[in-house]
């Protein structure tokens, strides 16, 4: 099975940097993924990583340490529409179609 | 523009009725998946497929059916054995590429009358 935690509810302000993190533990390890959600709409692509390291897109870094079960998103910059929940997913093995399987997700406010 | 389409948006069921939710894609993706949000929760797995005509139980597929007889196609039926279904459904698919993101329906949402 896997467990994927993070925090709950992250508040941080506009223009700063936060950093959102994720633990998982899992029998079988095919990439980790973020994606954004808004209230009320579905999840949207963020950033993958399947090797350690750090992966940046624009205002967006992922980070991965597989022998720690460990990643972060980073969000730099931040804007006020950047608050959503950010939500951590482990790609399975192919026993489950390589499902995703998610965290609960991290409630990010940024307020001005 | 190729996407996924699920509708309808809202739903909403009787008690002791079957809804069934609709999931199109034009993507041309072999593997298709049924998730439910709960408020304050992560997507949790209720069915997928991989290919046409097969179809495997997720983590919580009791109450819930599919079907897979299109490529393009991968309704989800509620059923009046899902005692709590009020959530938000959201369907999605990938290419057979595990290294790609999966891509996600806009959702219906789903509460008793």
């Amino acid at each position: 099975g896997q467990n994927i935690d993070q925090p709950t509810e992250m508040t941080a302000t506009e223009g700063a940097i936060v950093q959102i993190n994720c633990t998982y533990q899992t029998s079988g390890f095919n990439g980790l993924f973020w994606y954004q959600q808004h209230a009320g709409e579905a999840p949207t692509f963020l950033s993958y990583n399947v090797l350690d390291g750090l992966e940046e897109k624009g205002r967006f870094s992922s980070f991965l340490s597989r022998s720690k079960g460990y990643s972060y998103l980073l969000l730099k910059e931040l804007q006020m529409k950047d608050s959503a929940s950010y939500l951590c997913a482990v790609r399975a093995g192919s026993f489950v179609g390589y499902a995703l399987n998610f965290g609960k997700g991290t409630s990010l406010l940024v307020t001005p | 523009d190729g996407g996924i389409t699920q509708s309808p948006k809202y739903l909403f069921r009787k008690e002791g009725q079957n809804v069934t939710l609709s999931c199109e894609q034009n993507l041309n993706h072999d593997a298709m998946y049924w998730y439910r949000q709960d408020p304050g929760q992560g997507l949790r797995l209720i069915y997928y497929s991989q290919i046409v005509n097969d179809f495997q139980k997720g983590d919580i597929a009791e109450g819930y059916s599919v079907s897979r007889e299109k490529k393009e196609s991968f309704p989800l039926t509620v059923t009046s054995a899902q005692k709590n279904p009020t959530a938000f459904y959201l369907c999605a698919s990938i290419s057979g590429q595990i290294n790609q993101p999966q891509h996600f329906g806009d959702g219906t949402r789903l509460s008793i009358l």
